[in-house]
């Protein structure tokens, strides 16, 4: 299994503002992944980061909104930009095992 | 198009009442059934990995179970700790993952 680690765990954010959320894994990974968790609803996958390439975003899901990094192969950052209330929500980093998925702890933002 | 549905929604169950969540599934070529448990706030905490039909696992309190269709996760003699949101995550061809709703389950002492 694979460790997480997720900061923030928590923030309040204004309206209008960004904020990076950073993820560091113990061991190095090809790929990892961004999710989020709106309040009550189950997981949507917003995009895979590979090292060295761009990330791959979803549908509905655009890189001015969520810019990724992924400088080396046990950490990444996604920046969620111009917040506003609907980004509210638990944003969650993970990577894959065996075959399972292993996730971190998440980020929990409330944007005012 | 792939679909993941878990059943119930939720559950209330009083300490030591054994019962069964339920996911049904329809995708294409199954890969695997992941299991998860997530307490409120938190990132979801891998449970199990089923492939094969009539596959089987085990831990403390917790069994899965697998069909051609559905997956059982069943909670026997469940503590007040066992009350948390379980999530049914199924891999299909191509690495593609499908999310259940999850269960949100309780446990009252």
């Amino acid at each position: 299994s694979a460790v997480i680690s997720q900061k923030p765990s928590r923030d309040i954010c204004q309206r209008g503002t960004s904020l990076t959320i950073q993820c560091q894994v113990d061991s190095q990974v090809t790929m990892m992944f961004w999710y989020r968790q709106q309040p009550g609803q189950s997981l949507t996958l917003i995009a895979t980061a590979n090292q060295g390439s761009e990330a791959t975003y979803e549908s509905g899901f655009v890189i001015d909104k969520f810019p990724i990094s992924r400088p080396n192969l046990t950490f990444s950052t996604l920046t969620v930009s111009n917040m506003s209330p609907e980004d509210s929500s638990i944003y969650l980093c993970s990577v894959q095992g065996s075959g399972e998925l292993f996730f971190g702890e998440g980020s929990r933002l409330t944007v005012l | 198009e792939d679909q993941v549905t878990q059943s119930p929604e939720a559950l209330r169950l009083q300490e030591g009442e054994s019962s069964s969540l339920n996911c049904s599934y329809t995708v294409s070529g199954l890969r695997g059934l992941f299991w998860y448990r997530q307490d409120p706030g938190k990132g979801p905490e891998f449970l199990f990995t089923l492939y094969s039909a009539g596959e089987e696992k085990e831990k403390e309190r917790l069994k899965a179970t697998l069909t051609k269709k559905e997956s059982f996760l069943h909670i026997t003699a469940p503590k007040p700790e066992d009350s948390a949101t379980y999530l049914c995550v199924v891999k299909a061809a191509g690495n593609k993952l499908t999310f259940g709703g999850g269960t949100r389950v309780l446990v009252k002492p």
